[in-house]
């Protein structure tokens, strides 16, 4: 498949451990962000998603924290899998479905 | 349901030349998007329609047109293909979710422009 980001940040995990990917958002309007997974030659995928009025949300293997006093959002990946390796990126809405600002991205390479 | 659907999935065109891009969605959603991807930037939106017979210019719709053709139906047409139009364009639709909308992607149509 064709890499989507060439000069990328790379986060180099071996599978097992757990994954912290960050992402520092610009608008302080901004009230919703998502966390998307992007696989080589593949569109994004929706891995979650937290809203302004929070600090923390979990999921399955996953937890995204957001800070808002200095516009920081995290992806935790718990317990590693080669099938985590791919490329990470948060996105920013500040409202309405026109407003929305993606991250150029990371990506992750799980160490089997 | 099959998704967003895109075709083609790759094309080659020479500078001038113009073709579409279609994408097609199954899961009823209104909105859909038309992005494009450019190696070490962000997804950046070129049109999107909130319903159908509604369109809307995103970030970097300049060399573009689009066509909402039903609800399910959205294409992006090169009419005059320049070599910055290579990347991967995506097609995303869909719906709202307590007032904000989660976006479910296409695979991408990967445009090269010689």
């Amino acid at each position: 498949g064709e890499s989507v980001g060439l000069h990328l940040p790379t986060l180099s995990v071996q599978e097992g451990d757990n994954s912290i990917i960050n992402c520092a958002y610009s608008n302080s309007a901004s009230d919703y962000f998502i966390w998307y997974k992007q696989e080589s030659g593949k569109g994004p995928q929706f891995i979650i998603d937290i809203r302004s009025n929070m600090d923390k949300r979990q999921g399955q293997r996953v937890t995204v924290l957001l800070n808002k006093t200095v516009k920081h959002l995290s992806l935790q990946i718990a317990a590693t899998q080669p099938g985590d390796s791919a490329v990470y990126f948060c996105a920013e809405n500040s409202g309405g479905y026109q407003k929305v600002t993606f991250g150029t991205g990371t990506k992750l390479q799980v160490i089997p | 349901n099959a998704g967003v659907t895109q075709t083609p999935k790759f094309q080659v065109l020479k500078t001038g030349q113009s073709m579409t891009l279609q994408c097609a969605q199954d899961m009823n959603h209104n909105s859909m998007y038309w992005y494009r991807q450019d190696p070490g930037m962000g997804l950046r939106l070129i049109y999107y329609s909130a319903s159908e017979g509604t369109t809307d210019k995103g970030e970097v719709p300049n060399g573009y047109n689009v066509s909402r053709l039903n609800k399910r139906e959205f294409s992006l047409r090169l009419e005059s293909a320049a070599p910055s139009q290579t990347s991967v364009y995506f097609c995303a639709s869909s719906r709202p979710t307590g007032g904000v909308y989660e976006q479910y992607f296409g695979p991408g149509t990967r445009l090269t422009v010689t």
